[in-house]
């Protein structure tokens, strides 16, 4: 089946820096990727939708600036979380659709755990 | 915008007996998807079932069946047989057929599942 791999899969940082997760399908092409945010014991919520060679859509409330998405390819999608403060810490997750299929489930990514010192 | 509600943030089922997860979701479209997702404490989004909703039989997976009541918006999760390794987090979601195919999920349901 479909697979998508998103890494690391755990990273604690200081806070100020940055960290870049990445998400990968590994079988499929996926002109759209989704990241989620998850905090403890609460629902996924989407931050972005990510489309290869445009822009990121943000969700509201997102900011745009922090949370930087970039789909360079049909392949892999990035989030940059720039100058990370602990509220930033949170469980992310992306996922993506096979654009050669028809209406197919989304595939996840196992997910980042993203603790802010 | 559409939203999903799952009313039971805990659910608990002896083992081998059957529990339903409960689901409602509002929308004003009439073309649409809607799944149950499993996470366990992996955190890994596992596919359960999914439905289509211009499709009247409800969708069925193994031990997994779903009650699908389109003028109700009502999607009901049913798991029969329960096993010890069906305790996870189940998320309700729903997808717009046409516009981007981001899930929107309920809050979650956890089933904890007794031996």
């Amino acid at each position: 089946g479909a697979v998508v791999s998103q890494h690391p899969s755990r990273v604690i940082c200081k806070s100020g820096t940055s960290v870049k997760i990445e998400c990968r399908s590994l079988d499929f092409q996926a002109t759209t990727m989704f990241w989620y945010r998850q905090f403890p014991k609460q629902s996924l919520m989407l931050m972005a939708t990510s489309n290869e060679g445009s822009k990121a859509t943000y969700e509201q409330g997102v900011e745009k600036d922090k949370f930087l998405i970039n789909h360079a390819s049909l392949t892999l999608s990035t989030l940059t979380v720039t100058s990370a403060h602990p509220e930033d810490s949170s469980f992310y997750i992306c996922s993506a659709r096979d654009a050669g299929t028809g209406v197919s489930p989304l595939h996840f990514g196992n997910g980042t755990r993203l603790t802010v010192t | 915008a559409q939203t999903v509600t799952q009313s039971q943030p805990e659910m608990s089922v002896q083992e081998a007996e059957t529990v339903t997860l409960s689901c409602t979701y509002d929308t004003s479209e009439s073309d649409y998807y809607l799944f149950w997702y499993k996470q366990p404490p992996s955190r890994q989004m596992i596919l359960v079932i999914r439905q289509e909703a211009y499709k009247q039989q409800n969708a069925t997976e193994n031990r997994f069946s779903v009650n699908f009541q389109k003028a109700a918006k009502s999607f009901s999760l049913k798991i029969s047989d329960s096993q010890l390794g069906d305790a996870a987090m189940y998320f309700c979601a729903y997808r717009s057929a046409d516009a981007g195919n981001m899930l929107t999920f309920g809050g979650g349901t956890r089933l904890m599942v007794k031996p």
